[in-house]
């Protein structure tokens, strides 16, 4: 099992370029999740999906987008990237409440110029 | 509002070391908290999950013990490769979302 995955692994775009995040996870999880961290702020919750079908905003939203592809595939969208989406940002899924464990694919880590 | 706190922000030991590491949680209907290691560039790797007050867990020389109002990360005779940042997470009973705290940063000293 690969566990979750996200691509690409490092990008760098400029300011007012879109560009997509996507990851996957072969645990047969419910729910998935974006963060972002950055240095000082811990991990902060973009979007979430509860279940395939459903999508809710986190505590820093704006300026993104998700979609739920399927039970696997959660993308996350930056429609015009700022310098202040300069992070790196972590997927993660779990089987269902938070109850259950997170497990965390690997990150992304964006520069915006 | 659910709130998870870490002490300390940062602890450096000598190799050999113990020392603990605190976690101080107001999470409602507390149905798991968690303990996760992130080495840097990477993700949050699991650790422990604890269930109820009084549950300890143990793996190599991480010790992990839960209060009504806290948790605490043991760490026995650390080495330099226990060096990460450790984070602590509560899950809210008929919640999806986990509340983090921001994590200690531990550095060993060979």
């Amino acid at each position: 099992n690969a566990g979750v995955t996200q691509t690409p692994k490092f990008q760098v775009l400029k300011t007012g370029q879109s560009m997509t995040l996507q990851c996957a996870q072969d645990m047969n999880h419910n729910s998935m999740y974006w963060y972002r961290q950055d240095p000082g702020m811990g991990l902060r919750l973009i979007y979430y999906s509860a279940s395939e079908g459903t999508t809710d905003k986190g505590e820093v939203p704006n300026g993104y987008n998700v979609s739920r592809l399927n039970k696997r595939e959660f993308s996350l969208r930056l429609e015009s990237a700022a310098p202040s989406q300069t992070s790196v940002y972590f997927c993660a899924s779990m089987l269902g409440l938070a109850g259950e464990t997170q497990y965390f694919g690997p990150g992304t880590r964006l520069l915006v110029l | 509002e659910d709130q998870v706190t870490q002490s300390p922000e940062a602890l450096r030991l000598q190799e050999g070391e113990s020392s603990s590491l605190n976690c101080s949680y107001t999470v409602s209907g507390l149905r798991g908290l968690f303990w996760y290691r992130q080495d840097p560039g990477k993700g949050p790797e699991f650790l422990f999950t604890l269930y109820s007050a009084g549950e300890e867990k143990e793996k190599e020389r991480l010790k992990a013990t839960l209060t009504k109002k806290e948790s605490f990360l043991h760490i026995t005779a650390p080495k330099p490769e226990d060096s990460a940042t450790y984070l602590c997470a509560g899950g809210p009973g008929g919640s999806y979302i986990p509340t983090f705290g921001r994590g200690t940063s531990l550095i060993v000293h060979p």
